[in-house]
């Protein structure tokens, strides 16, 4: 079956290390994104990106860092930098950036800070 | 940059009732997804719309793009129904916006 995997479903840090949340594709999409949702709010855009080897800074960036080096796979580590730290984590991925796109999610990633 | 506003905030419903959400947005744009998020937090597709009217079975959207407003109509509903709605739009740029969604509560 075609989809987005994410892991782990849950994930306790204690304030000070950084932690690593795995998001997987086997869509053949060339777009992946990572969102934070916070209670009862809305997404808000972490990082992009459209090609392996490339990505771009969102609207909340900062204390975040990504990787692209396969296509299928776009690492979030969540560092001791990011104030506040505890939130649901939301892949996705979509054909590419531009044009008509549909956005398919991952089941999520609940992180918290112990 | 665009605003994505959804109305209602909270909406409960006497299962079989039917309903309609809104989807306000403060510019053209290019590309319109409505999604369910159900309790466990996973966000299911529900329709991409920028324009015109789809059905899914009890579920149907529309988008009046000039008008700047989109709509979800969910007719008979359940209790699998429930969660929260949101709509997100993308203008012009990479990115999509979300509003701060619909919550739905279907009671039996």
């Amino acid at each position: 079956d075609g989809g987005i995997t994410q892991s782990p479903k849950y994930l306790f840090r204690k304030e000070g290390q950084n932690v690593t949340l795995s998001c997987e594709q086997n869509l053949n999409h060339d777009a992946m994104y990572w969102y934070r949702q916070d209670p009862g709010q809305g997404l808000r855009l972490i990082y992009y990106s459209q090609i392996v080897n490339d990505f771009q800074k969102g609207d909340i960036a900062e204390g975040y860092s990504v990787s692209r080096e396969k296509k299928e796979s776009f690492p979030l580590t969540v560092t001791s930098a990011q104030k506040n730290p505890t939130a649901f984590y939301l892949c996705a991925s979509s054909i590419s950036l531009v044009g008509p796109d549909t956005q398919y999610f991952g089941p999520g990633t609940r992180l918290t800070v112990l | 940059g665009i605003q994505v506003e959804q109305s209602p905030p909270d909406l409960i419903l006497q299962e079989g009732a039917n309903s309609t959400l809104r989807c306000n947005f403060s510019d053209s744009v290019n590309n319109l997804q409505w999604f369910h998020q159900n309790p466990w937090g996973q966000l299911i597709n529900l329709f991409y719309i920028p324009s015109g009217t789809k059905q899914n079975g009890r579920l149907s959207a529309t988008t009046v793009a000039t008008e700047r407003y989109s709509l979800l109509y969910i007719s008979s509903s359940q209790t699998t129904d429930s969660g929260v709605y949101f709509c997100a739009v993308k203008s012009g740029t990479y990115k999509y916006i979300f509003g701060t969604g619909t919550r739905l509560k279907v009671l039996a």
